[in-house]
């Protein structure tokens, strides 16, 4: 039981770039999440999905789009990389809709020059 | 807007004292508060949780307190290891169908 997985753990992208972050997660969770983490900022949700098929916005969405195909798979996109992207990148997983606890993956490092 | 603030960047204490870290929030309508501790090059790991009926939790050497009234809580550690060295982050959300906001973290160094 691996948990949350997510790949790669680093990247380095050019301004203009393109790049997809996978997140997997074999706990059979519904719910999974994108969020960003930079210096003094804490932990902000990108994206989000309550189930296989569906998709919603987060707090700071701009620049980012994502897909949830397969309900253990949950896939972030940048289509053209700016440097303020530059981030950690955490993908989390949760139960469903009777539990608040989210489950982490150990986060992608992200620079864009 | 950071509807979710803890003030201190870092905290540091002797090993087998008492650790207290702090937590603001502006948003009222808040009624479910946890706290996620992570270590470096790992994702944040859940420790502990507190609802809005209640002003304290506690769970083995961990206690979580609410004050609504002031909107604050804390999260204390006793007595304090040197394996509790992380950055802990406090979280809350306005309902079970609501995103979760956190704080920006405070780092924990406990001294042996």
């Amino acid at each position: 039981n691996a948990g949350v997985t997510q790949t790669p753990k680093f990247r380095v992208l050019k301004t203009g770039q393109s790049m997809t972050l996978l997140c997997a997660q074999d706990m059979n969770h519904e719910y999974m999440y994108w969020y960003r983490q930079d210096p003094g900022m804490g932990l902000r949700l990108i994206h989000y999905s309550v189930g296989e098929g569906t998709t919603a916005k987060g707090e700071v969405p701009d620049g980012y789009n994502v897909s949830r195909l397969k309900k253990q798979n949950f896939l972030l996109g940048l289509e053209s990389a700016a440097p303020s992207q530059t981030s950690v990148y955490f993908c989390a997983s949760r139960p469903g809709s009777y539990s608040y606890e989210q489950y982490f993956g150990p986060g992608t490092r992200l620079t864009v020059t | 807007d950071q509807q979710v603030k803890q003030n201190s960047p870092s905290l540091s204490v002797q090993e087998g004292r008492i650790s207290i870290l702090n937590c603001d929030y502006t948003n009222s309508m808040f009624d479910y508060f946890l706290w996620y501790k992570k270590y470096p090059a790992e994702g944040p790991t859940f420790l502990i949780s507190i609802s809005s009926i209640k002003d304290k939790n506690e769970d083995g050497r961990f206690t979580v307190f609410l004050n609504k009234s002031a909107k604050h809580l804390s999260l204390h550690i006793v007595p304090s290891q040197p394996g509790d060295s992380a950055v802990y982050f406090c979280a809350a959300s306005e309902d079970i169908n609501n995103d979760m906001r956190f704080g920006a973290g405070t780092r924990l160094t406990v001294k042996p």
